[in-house]
């Protein structure tokens, strides 16, 4: 998994509490992207990290945030989850970003979060 | 806006045959990359295409980009039980994906 972990790696809340899932690499890349995995929408994008400190907004980027205070890790922060934010969430890096070298991405294990 | 488009979406095939999975894609860009997923598990980086008329082969596996047509194909040349997963095309900027073509080979 190209030295990325998430954590936790399976989470049942309720609706309206507070979420965190938690991405960290030790390889050091720039780049660090949370996407969202459903059944029939593939992959989508919710946030990004170009930098410490340095995020943008994806695709489905309403009701999550997200920070980055170290290169290593990237939080994914749903501030009150809703049963449409259970999924299969995946954190990825790159060294490289869009326009660049190349931006190919390295994907983490998952988090299965459900919101009952 | 990019738009990713894959087909077939499920795909069941035999044992020893070839078959070929289309990912269309709605603006210009010349990077195209390929994953694969098992079940339960995460992404796979496959091939990366970085220009027109790209061509990449691992196994039985065969990648091709056409930028002009704005197409990539991947294509399964004697199939084996082991083929058998979700395979995802994804196309930059931004690495849109398609939504994925679940491949099934039967014995």
């Amino acid at each position: 998994d190209a030295g990325i972990t998430q954590s936790p790696r399976h989470k049942v809340t309720e609706t309206g509490t507070p979420v965190t899932l938690r991405c960290h690499q030790t390889e050091n890349h720039r780049y660090m992207y949370w996407y969202r995995q459903d059944p029939g929408h593939g992959l989508r994008l919710i946030h990004y990290s170009y930098g410490v400190k340095d995020t943008d907004k994806g695709e489905v980027s309403d009701g999550y945030s997200v920070s980055r205070s170290k290169t290593e890790d990237f939080l994914l922060t749903l501030e009150s989850a809703t049963s449409s934010q259970t999924s299969v969430y995946f954190c990825a890096i790159s060294e490289h970003a869009d326009g660049g070298e190349y931006n190919e991405q390295f994907f983490g294990p998952g988090t299965r979060l459900t919101v009952l | 806006e990019l738009k990713v488009e894959q087909n077939p979406l499920f795909l069941s095939m035999q044992e020893g045959k070839n078959y070929t999975i289309y990912c269309n894609y709605s603006t210009t860009s010349d990077r195209l990359y390929w994953y694969r997923q098992d079940p339960g598990k995460s992404l796979e980086s496959l091939f990366v295409l970085l220009s027109n008329g790209a061509v990449k082969q691992e196994g039985r596996l065969m990648a091709s980009l056409d930028t002009k047509a704005r197409l990539s194909t991947l294509h399964i040349t004697a199939a084996v039980h082991d083929l058998s997963a979700t395979y995802f095309c994804a196309v930059e900027k931004k690495l849109v994906f398609g939504k994925g073509t679940k491949l099934t080979v039967n014995p």
